[in-house]
């Protein structure tokens, strides 16, 4: 019973280096989400997906790209990093508007870092 | 502004007090969910709140969601070392998607 798994944990990047952000889900679920946390922040919506084929923008998608070719994995693409891209980043996944009374299901982060 | 706040964003209490957490929403809610986040870690779901007047309970965790459903408060009781981490509150704001707009969290310290 993995749930959602995110790759990797942490990382290291150089100013104007390029990265995928890994997240698999095994509960068939619908949408999935890509965070971001800031130190002394809440979460910022970075992107989200309501099914296979279909992504949108959510708060901070600027510096970033997402695919979802599958209903289980969600990419998360980082162009060029910036020292403003550190963060700790969370994939979320869930059934959809409202339907999960046990929550939206997390990763356990990726803790990025540009220097 | 945020569409989300919460208050305080940091609390310090001696181990057995009682704490309240609020969480106040500038639109109306369509659920409120409450996580725990200990540092370094993902997101443990506590509790979804949906109805106005609703309130729900797990262990010494009680949350509560207004009737007017514009603001919850996460309360606990006899507070542990075990309750320390980070509360953040997530709001659903529309019923057409479920994304989550979050507040900026409150850590909370307990002094065994």
């Amino acid at each position: 019973n993995a749930g959602v798994t995110q790759t990797p944990k942490f990382r290291i990047l150089k100013i104007g280096q390029s990265m995928t952000l890994q997240c698999t889900q095994d509960m068939n679920h619908n949408y999935m989400y890509w965070y971001r946390q800031d130190p002394g922040m809440g979460l910022k919506l970075i992107y989200y997906s309501v099914g296979a084929g279909i992504t949108d923008k959510g708060e901070v998608p600027n510096g970033y790209n997402v695919s979802r070719s599958t209903t289980e994995d969600f990419p998360l693409r980082l162009e060029l990093a910036a020292p403003s891209q550190t963060s700790v980043y969370f994939c979320a996944s869930s059934y959809g508007a409202l339907r999960a009374n046990y929550g939206y299901t997390f990763g356990s982060g990726t803790r990025l870092t540009v220097v | 502004s945020q569409e989300l706040e919460q208050s305080p964003q940091s609390l310090i209490v001696q181990e057995g007090k009682n704490l309240t957490i609020n969480c106040t929403s500038s639109k109306t809610l369509y659920g409120l969910y409450w996580y725990k986040q200990k540092y370094g870690e993902g997101l443990i779901f506590l509790m979804m709140l949906q109805k106005g007047g609703e309130e729900k309970s797990h262990e010494k965790i009680t949350a509560k969601l207004d009737e007017k459903k514009q603001q919850s408060s996460l309360h606990i009781t006899a507070s542990q070392p075990s309750h320390a981490g980070i509360y953040l509150c997530g709001a659903v704001h529309s019923t057409s998607y479920g994304k989550l707009t979050f507040g900026q969290g409150t850590i909370l310290t307990v002094h065994p």
